[in-house]
């Protein structure tokens, strides 16, 4: 069975630092993409940033670039998101989901809130 | 980076069909075949429906069914059931490696 486990997610003051993980289980992790897709409070899908399945490739959203980083393990099956400059806009459950053009499996996600 | 567009709420009676529409650009929609269509119960990951604009996934049912006409997606649901009530979003890939979502839509079973 396909899994995605995310975590990591928690309370952070603006301009801190998280690092966010997603253990995959199930399916051969090296060999696909996965991507990260947030949710802020009541709002709808943002897809925010996505990495090949060597880890040579990464691109993000506009939102995001420059402050978060998008890395993978695939000895530990384990895709990471470092977030820093934290703003409170980027408050919202953190999805990892995995696929090329579209995403087939998902986590349940972590939150993040930033807050003072 | 914009938002696809789509409708805030769309609503049916149980066995109707509806459409979801969700209208890109040239940049994203209509200029690539790579569509896809998630639900979200509430509290719930999203769920994938439809992909490269009308593919089902194994196990979504063929009440399900997506299309596409120059900047604009849509998906239809017929026979609409109680369980479909849900969150739709729309995806499409927008080039340099990037991708949009819709805003999403509500859908709700009178």
């Amino acid at each position: 069975e396909v899994q995605l486990v995310e975590s990591g997610g928690g309370l952070v003051q603006p301009g801190g630092s998280l690092r966010l993980s997603c253990a995959a289980s199930g399916f051969t992790f090296s060999s696909y993409w996965i991507h990260w897709v947030r949710q802020a409070p009541g709002k709808g899908l943002v897809w925010v940033s996505r990495i090949n399945s060597d880890g040579s490739g990464t691109s993000y959203a506009d939102s995001v670039k420059g402050r978060f980083t998008i890395s993978r393990d695939n000895a530990k099956n384990t895709l990471y998101l470092q977030m820093n400059s934290l703003r409170a806009e980027d408050t919202a459950v953190y999805y990892c989901t995995r696929g090329d053009w579209h995403f087939d499996y998902w986590g349940q996600g972590t939150l993040v809130t930033v807050s003072s | 980076q914009s938002a696809l567009t789509q409708p805030a709420s769309v609503s049916g009676s149980p066995g109707q069909s509806i459409t979801i529409s969700c209208t890109g650009t040239s940049s994203d929609v209509g200029s690539y075949n790579l569509v896809s269509w998630y639900q979200q119960h509430p509290g719930k990951a999203p769920k994938l429906m439809i992909y490269e604009g009308s593919k089902r996934p194994s196990g979504v049912s063929n009440r399900f069914s997506g299309s596409k006409s120059g900047n604009t997606a849509s998906l239809t649901i017929s026979g609409l059931q109680a369980e479909d009530e849900a969150d739709y979003y729309c995806c499409s890939y927008a080039g340099n490696n990037t991708w949009v979502f819709g805003g999403g839509t509500k859908l709700t079973v009178l």
